[in-house]
């Protein structure tokens, strides 16, 4: 079935160096979103991408989605301890949502 | 406020027993689905419903039941035949195609003992 990759599962940073998760889709999407869900939290919505190729930039993080609408990436600048939690990833392919498994970003101490 | 409400916080269930989780949204939106997250992992999907009265199963509806007989409530049945209910349950909503990507609710941790 179809099914949209997130890697890695974890990334360990400390604060104030760069985080990036990516998403490999084995189908051409339609537009892809990006969710953050906090420690004990839901899941919030951060953004979508539509265009081959855009990119859209919200203050430190910046997403991307692929040429051929089959990948995408969130790269956070300069992590902060607000940037806690799990990014997720959500592909849309013939009217359905398909989830990454999500990237968690700890802070180590 | 526009939102989505889901209850209670946190359930417990006794071995045999069904449960109902409850959500309501009052965002006017059209879609609303019901997901499933265990411990350290992604969504899957239960149910969802695209309009009043009509819903289909998800990637696990299997023990799980639904209604959406308003446009604001999409309730959530855990039967006794989930044979592993303990998980962290949240309910979505969304316009038609979710452009404006999916609103959750705070979720429900039930708990079987």
């Amino acid at each position: 079935g179809q099914q949209v990759m997130q890697i890695p599962q974890y990334q360990h940073v400390q604060e104030g160096e760069d985080f990036t998760t990516y998403c490999n889709s084995s189908t051409t999407l339609s537009n892809i979103q990006w969710y953050k869900q906090r420690p004990g939290g839901h899941p919030v919505f951060l953004i979508q991408l539509v265009k081959s190729g855009e990119v859209k930039k919200q203050k430190r993080l910046t997403f991307q989605f692929g040429e051929a609408k089959k990948n995408s990436s969130l790269h956070i600048t300069a992590t902060q301890t607000t940037d806690v939690g799990t990014y997720f990833c959500a592909g849309h392919s013939n009217y359905q949502l398909i989830w990454g498994a999500g990237t968690k970003l700890i802070i180590k101490p | 406020d526009g939102g989505i409400t889901q209850s209670p916080k946190y359930l417990f269930r006794k071995e045999g027993q069904n449960v109902t989780l409850s959500c309501e949204q009052n965002l006017n939106h059209d879609a609303m689905y019901w997901y499933r997250q265990d411990p350290g992992q992604g969504l899957r999907l239960i149910y969802y419903s695209q309009i009043v009265n009509d819903f289909q199963k998800g990637d696990i509806a299997e023990g799980y039941s639904v209604s959406r007989e308003k446009k604001e409530s999409f309730p959530l049945t855990v039967t006794s035949a989930q044979k592993n209910p303990t998980a962290f349950y949240l309910c979505a909503s969304s316009t038609q195609g979710a452009r404006y990507g999916y609103t959750f609710g705070s979720g429900t941790r039930l708990t079987v003992v």
